[in-house]
């Protein structure tokens, strides 16, 4: 089953703009991961806020992690035309199996 | 070198063939990962593999048969593929019992059944 789903599904900013991107989750997890997916490859891991954090900066990336609501949000500060891409949230949970669910994604568009 | 590589990338073949996607890793990780990518970006995790030994199925059709000859190897056959089975196919890896790493992934394999 679905754990994550994300809000907005796309989103288009204008280059310099902050991006925000939420992520909801329904099940305790261990941490929660953000990657990225530029059209045609493969995903790259951008940050990973463990369970017991609520805050986490990366350059220009921020995630907050909120586990009363079980939600996340990922802020890219001064987009560029480069961050053009889909963009993901991961739960891991480790519960005897060891398990990376994902969320349905944002699609990202940058205009310069 | 290339952390985990999946071959082919591009796989184009008739429905009801068998084919199969390779994937290795050369991380030392315990925990391998399959999933799958539908047009939509959704992706759905297949299968998970700890130490070659299979730990989740989500409810994948007996078609697709994952196999593990070593820890550092995850092939995926897949038999009578149906039209369905398009989709873009990702190998992961991650250390196993690790709540602070993240997961690391292949280019992925395009598969199209016509």
């Amino acid at each position: 089953s679905q754990q994550g789903e994300e809000d907005p599904q796309a989103l288009s900013i204008q280059e310099g703009e902050n991006a925000t991107m939420n992520c909801s989750y329904k099940t305790s997890i261990n941490n929660l991961q953000w990657y990225r997916q530029n059209s045609g490859r493969g995903l790259v891991h951008l940050i990973l806020i463990r369970s017991n954090e609520r805050e986490k900066h990366s350059g220009r990336l921020r995630v907050t992690l909120d586990t009363s609501k079980k939600s996340s949000s990922l802020l890219i500060t001064a987009s560029r035309a480069a961050d053009t891409a889909s963009y993901f949230c991961a739960t891991l949970l480790i519960q005897g199996a060891q398990k990376l669910v994902f969320g349905q994604g944002t699609r990202l568009t940058i205009n310069p | 070198d290339t952390a985990v590589s999946q071959t082919p990338k591009y796989l184009v073949t008739q429905m009801g063939n068998d084919k199969s996607i390779k994937c290795e890793q050369n991380l030392g990780h315990d925990t391998m990962y399959w999933y799958k990518q539908d047009s939509k970006k959704f992706l759905k995790i297949m299968f998970s593999y700890n130490n070659k030994e299979l730990i989740i199925n989500e409810t994948v059709p007996n078609r697709f048969s994952p196999k593990s000859p070593d820890k550092a190897h995850l092939n995926l056959h897949i038999n009578s593929l149906e039209l369905g089975d398009s989709a873009v196919y990702f190998c992961a890896s991650a250390p196993s019992g690790r709540w602070d790493t993240e997961a690391f992934f292949g280019q992925g394999t395009r598969l199209t059944v016509v």
